[in-house]
């Protein structure tokens, strides 16, 4: 069964940073592109950023644009991302989701349960 | 990146079938058969129904079913059962080999 556990969420003042973790089982965590999708209450879905399987391939939503990086480390099956210069709006569910098909990010099939971060004063 | 443009809400009386629109462009749903959609209940992860366009994954009722036509993609469901009321969300692969989301359609069932 494939489970996608997220964690590091908090409350934290505008500026600040985070990072967010992801621990990945049931599946061949290393062979899949995975994903970051935040859902911010009252709003819509966010595709936020995607890493392939290797790591060498790296995308990011423009709201996010060179203040979140992903990363992974395929020999402990976890993915991660690195928030900085936190806004307001950047509030929202984080969710950590895997590509339907290994090697593709063309679509995602499992999603986890998701982690809250609040960026508040 | 520009949102996928649904419906804000449908609604359909129980045994009845409705269908959800989800217009994009040619970059993204016209341009790819990588159409996804997604079922929401309050509180809890996202549940894939529908995939490449018009695939079910296993354990996904018959009931779901998803269409494309150039730029718009759709997802109908058939004879509505209480518990198909949530949010649906479609997705569409992009061109700048990303992923974007549709707005979400909030489903009553009445």
């Amino acid at each position: 069964e494939v489970q996608l556990v997220e964690s590091g969420g908090v409350v934290i003042q505008p500026g600040g940073s985070l990072r967010l973790s992801c621990a990945a089982s049931g599946f061949t965590f290393g062979e899949y592109t995975m994903h970051w999708v935040r859902h911010a209450p009252g709003k819509t879905l966010e595709w936020v950023s995607l890493i392939s399987w290797d790591g060498g391939v790296t995308k990011y939503a423009d709201s996010v644009k060179g203040r979140f990086t992903i990363s992974r480390d395929n020999s402990k099956n976890s993915l991660y991302l690195e928030m900085n210069s936190l806004r307001t709006e950047d509030t929202a569910f984080y969710f950590c989701a895997k590509a339907r098909i290994p090697v593709s990010g063309t679509s995602i099939d499992y999603w986890g349960q998701g982690t809250l971060v609040t960026v508040s004063s | 990146q520009s949102a996928l443009t649904q419906p804000a809400s449908v609604s359909g009386s129980p045994g009845q079938s409705i269908t959800i629109s989800c217009t994009g462009t040619s970059s993204d749903v016209g341009g790819y058969n990588y159409v996804s959609w997604y079922q929401q209940h309050p509180g809890k992860a996202p549940k894939l129904m529908i995939y490449d366009v018009n695939n079910r994954p296993s354990g996904v009722s018959n009931r779901f079913s998803g269409f494309k036509s150039g730029n718009t993609a759709s997802l109908t469901i058939s004879g509505l059962q209480a518990e198909d009321e949530a949010d649906y969300y479609c997705s569409s692969y992009a061109s700048s080999s990303t992923l974007v989301f549709g707005g979400g359609t909030k489903l009553t069932v009445l």
